[in-house]
């Protein structure tokens, strides 16, 4: 099973980027198959979908978020980025990583998740 | 307002059983077999309980088990246990708009 790690600013102003990274480890973040996927939760609410991407680059995005959302893969670290820009206090939300079937839709492994408030 | 819709709460006795519905549309539930069910105790991350519907992941309670009719996807959870209490997702495939959907979340309370 593989772990995944969220590190990140806590803190970002309204108006700047938020900039996420995932760490991937016991395996191979270029395992054919697999999306690796940006969820986020705010406080008190349930999941959103943020987007994904797998080895070779391919991403999709929410299309509520699609204008803002970055996502990218780095193979040689086996770390996946998120950039989120224009941030609001609506973007305050805990992010999660995960690990997410592309065949089977499903995400089987996730990070701890990392808070990430939006105030000036 | 999410895509899927759940009910806000659940509620039952240990060992007795509770389901938990998720309706969505032709473009998610029913027009794909990959409805999935996550697990997620208070500042936890999710942990999937089932996928592709009906399938259980290795080391999940064969007492969690999903089904689906038409539109509605249902988690059922059999002889309820104290440990059981905890938010549940639903989720969904929902094509090449929307990809990835998710419920409201139900709280499972055992009383």
């Amino acid at each position: 099973q593989v772990q995944l790690q969220e590190s990140g600013p806590g803190l970002v102003k309204p108006s700047q980027t938020l900039s996420l990274t995932c760490t991937v480890s016991g395996g191979s973040i270029s395992s054919p198959g697999y999306y690796w996927t940006w969820i986020r939760q705010r406080p008190g609410k349930g999941l959103e979908w943020v987007g994904y991407i797998n080895y070779s680059g391919t991403t999709y995005s929410n299309p509520s978020l699609k204008s803002r959302v970055r996502i990218s893969v780095d193979t040689s670290k086996n770390q996946v980025s998120l950039k989120l820009g224009s941030v609001t206090a609506a973007d305050t939300a805990v992010y999660f990583c995960a690990k997410y079937s592309g065949d089977y839709a499903y995400s089987d492994s996730w990070g701890q998740g990392t808070l990430v408030t939006v105030s000036s | 307002q999410s895509a899927l819709t759940q009910p806000p709460s659940a509620s039952g006795s240990p060992g007795q059983s509770v389901t938990i519905s998720c309706t969505g549309t032709s473009s998610d539930v029913s027009g794909y077999n990959y409805v999935s069910w996550y697990q997620q105790h208070p500042g936890k991350a999710p942990k999937l309980m089932i996928y592709e519907v009906t399938k259980r992941p290795s080391g999940v309670p064969d007492r969690f088990s999903g089904s689906k009719s038409g539109n509605t996807a249902s988690l059922t959870v059999s002889g309820l246990q104290a440990e059981d209490e905890a938010d549940y997702y639903c989720s969904s495939y929902a094509g090449s708009n929307n990809f990835v959907v998710f419920g409201g979340g139900t709280k499972l309370t055992v009383l």
